[in-house]
């Protein structure tokens, strides 16, 4: 089965500056990256995803790359603001056979902006 | 609020007791998907259902665990003679469309605590 991995697994910044969570996943038929935000006690939100025939993908201050050779993919957030701090996931689908979409999850990354 | 919805938000047990969750979709999502997450962990997979077909379980549903989406719009899991090692969030998330790459949206969960 798929098998993702996330670094780093905490992530302190200063407001203002970026932040960079990078995965890697396992299993090359990966075909859609979605990453979500989950606050303490929250649902996990959906903030970007990308697919498997695209390389990046920019929403505001948010951008997700996609490098399928090296199968690993990176959520890079601009200007962090303290309202950005909680913790990020990214996931992984496999694409076709019996996968149904179900979600392969990273460990988290616990991101703290400071003001 | 038009999102997926989950009952209860908390629910502590005596070990050995059966509990019951309840997910209510986004409405006309076809897909539904079970999870579990604990502390410090990423979601991880339980069981999908395309319309009110189970389609697919993961090895981490034992024979205590069951699922059940009768009319193709909410969904239970029981788990029956719970053990310590059942606690955990446990989020439900649904989609829409024919394949599985569509943005899965995700309940506030419901937290079990096994005494």
């Amino acid at each position: 089965g798929e098998n993702v991995e996330q670094h780093p697994s905490t992530l302190s910044v200063q407001e203002g500056d970026s932040a960079v969570i990078k995965c890697t996943y396992s299993d090359s038929a990966s075909n859609y990256f979605p990453w979500y935000k989950q606050e303490l006690g929250k649902r996990p939100q959906l903030i970007i995803d990308i697919r498997s025939n695209v390389g990046e993908k920019k929403d505001q201050r948010i951008a997700v790359t996609l490098n399928k050779t090296a199968k690993h993919f990176s959520l890079h957030i601009t200007e962090t603001q303290p309202e950005d701090s909680a913790v990020y996931f990214c996931a992984a689908r496999l694409a076709g056979g019996t996968s149904y979409g179900k979600l392969t999850f990273g460990q988290g990354t616990i991101l703290t902006v400071h003001p | 609020d038009t999102g997926v919805s989950q009952d209860p938000r908390h629910k502590i047990t005596k070990r050995g007791q059966n509990v019951t969750f309840r997910c209510d979709p986004i409405s006309e999502h076809n897909r539904l998907y079970w999870y579990r997450q604990t502390l410090g962990q990423g979601p991880e997979f339980l069981t999908y259902f395309q319309n009110e077909a189970q389609l697919e379980k993961s090895r981490l549903l034992s024979d205590r665990f069951s699922a059940e989406r009768p009319k193709g719009s909410f969904s239970t899991l029981e788990i029956q003679r719970t053990e310590q090692g059942d606690s955990a969030m446990y989020l439900c998330a649904s989609s829409f469309g024919a394949g599985g790459d569509q943005p899965q949206h995700f309940g506030d969960g419901t937290r079990l605590s096994i005494l």
